[in-house]
């Protein structure tokens, strides 16, 4: 797979109820973040976790970082309508010529049914 | 909330020709980038820019594409000689540290 693969493609759940969507990628990081993007708009930025974190809470988000897994998870409790949205995880590899430069995944689709 | 600005949010253009696409990046904001997105495809990173000059570039980045900024505030992609396959949503981030907050996007349609 490629840097920044999330899963699943697409998810449907009912208004209420908790989506989970799950993000790998290959290289060693810097920090992931997390970007939402409603239907032909811009990126939201959402939440960043650093390499040397484990979790990290915003609101009704929930991020997960496992380095030795090269993988993460953003759970959003609670879910709303309003929560449509595609969902990204981008990586952030640094190095020793930290540009920034973002690698973004192909994101999952989710989908809050009223 | 300061945010990132990009005009225009459509620009339509005929093969060969060139366009500037335009960004106002968050005031205190000193990191600059553009990234692409095909309809449909990931977002794709184009060139990242600091302290006036580039800081990395990818290999869609080639000698048709320039950046600059050429005042305090706006931050500019320039397209010499557009393609059919330049069609795509350009977004224009800017970031403090490590968090990069994107514009709105330009959609450009190259005919």
């Amino acid at each position: 797979s490629q840097q920044g693969e999330e899963d699943p493609q697409a998810l449907s759940i009912q208004e209420g109820e908790n989506a989970t969507m799950n993000c790998s990628y290959k290289t060693s990081i810097n920090n992931l973040q997390w970007y939402r993007q409603n239907s032909g708009r811009g990126l939201v930025h959402l939440i960043l976790i650093r390499s040397n974190e484990r979790e990290k809470h915003s609101g009704r988000l929930r991020v997960t970082l496992d380095t030795s897994k090269k993988s993460s998870s953003l759970l959003i409790t609670a879910s709303r309508a309003a929560d449509t949205a595609s969902y990204f995880c981008a990586t952030d590899a640094g190095g020793s010529s930290n540009t920034g430069k973002l690698i973004f995944g192909q994101g999952t689709t989710l989908q809050v049914k009223p | 909330e300061p945010e990132v600005t990009q005009t225009p949010s459509h620009q339509v253009t005929q093969m060969g020709q060139e366009v500037i696409l335009r960004c106002v990046p968050i005031s205190n904001h000193l990191y600059f980038y553009w990234y692409r997105q095909i309809l449909g495809q990931k977002v794709e990173f184009l060139v990242s820019f600091y302290n006036n000059e580039i800081s990395e570039k990818s290999e869609i980045f080639d000698d048709q594409f320039s950046v600059e900024r050429p005042d305090g505030s706006n931050f500019t992609l320039k397209i010499r000689s557009t393609k059919l396959e330049d069609s795509a949503m350009y977004f224009c981030a800017s970031s403090a540290d490590y968090e990069q907050y994107f514009g709105p996007g330009t959609r450009l349609t190259v005919t």
